[in-house]
């Protein structure tokens, strides 16, 4: 059975500070891994994307991730984050189907 | 390009109702997912179709259904609405098999009274 475990519910950090938001997937098959980030009242908005190739991915708003097949790892990290960061962010992964399964959700609060 | 669109976006139903959501995926994407998202369950996966026919489906009761159109529009039922029901319903459309990056539209936010 294929799952995604993100390992904070709630990442509370200072504006301008870096963070690290940490997911670790399981999977006996190749996958897709995905960030996903959903501010209030709003659907998913897809954030980055490891399909494959280069196994550090990167979004045009500062954000990266990596993929670490060893670890089974994808951290999406941000070097300095911004009060409109404050989101709740998703890692997810998909197989070769039309079907993502979903980490539980990290929180990410940016304090002035 | 629009993006994904569902109607309505909010909807109050009494337990034992039926319920009909709408969804249409941006133009030229043919797989259209559902999703379920509720505080204690998160992101649950309800099921996927292309080309009108339902490829994937999730561990959910025959309560909840689904079809999709020829222009690719797609909606889920659910019938004998119960508390639990309650949640937000999201819909995403996809381009191509295989490469499963969806864009999804901002939901609808189903309440069971």
């Amino acid at each position: 059975a294929q799952s995604v475990t993100q390992l904070d519910s709630q990442v509370p950090v200072f504006e301008e500070a870096p963070v690290e938001l940490r997911c670790n997937y399981s999977s006996s098959v190749s996958v897709y891994l995905f960030w996903y980030v959903q501010y209030p009242n709003q659907g998913l908005q897809l954030l980055l994307k490891y399909l494959s190739g280069s196994t550090l991915v990167e979004s045009i708003n500062g954000f990266e991730a990596e993929f670490n097949k060893s670890q089974t790892s994808f951290h999406l990290r941000k070097p300095s984050v911004h009060i409109s960061d404050t989101a709740e962010y998703f890692c997810a992964l998909s197989s070769n189907t039309g079907k993502l399964i979903f980490g539980q959700g990290t929180t990410l609060q940016v304090k002035p | 390009k629009a993006g994904v669109t569902q109607t309505p976006r909010y909807l109050i139903k009494t337990r034992g109702q039926q319920v009909t959501l709408s969804c249409s995926p941006i133009s030229g994407h043919r797989s259209v997912s559902w999703y379920q998202q509720t505080p204690g369950q998160g992101l649950q996966f309800l099921f996927e179709y292309f080309s009108e026919t339902q490829r994937n489906k999730g561990n959910f009761p025959g309560r909840f259904s689904g079809r999709q159109f020829s222009n690719s529009r797609s909606e889920m039922n659910v019938s004998t609405l119960e508390l639990g029901d309650s949640a937000l319903y999201l819909c995403a459309s996809s381009s191509l098999i295989g490469n499963n990056e969806q864009f999804f539209g901002p939901g609808t936010r189903l309440t069971v009274l």
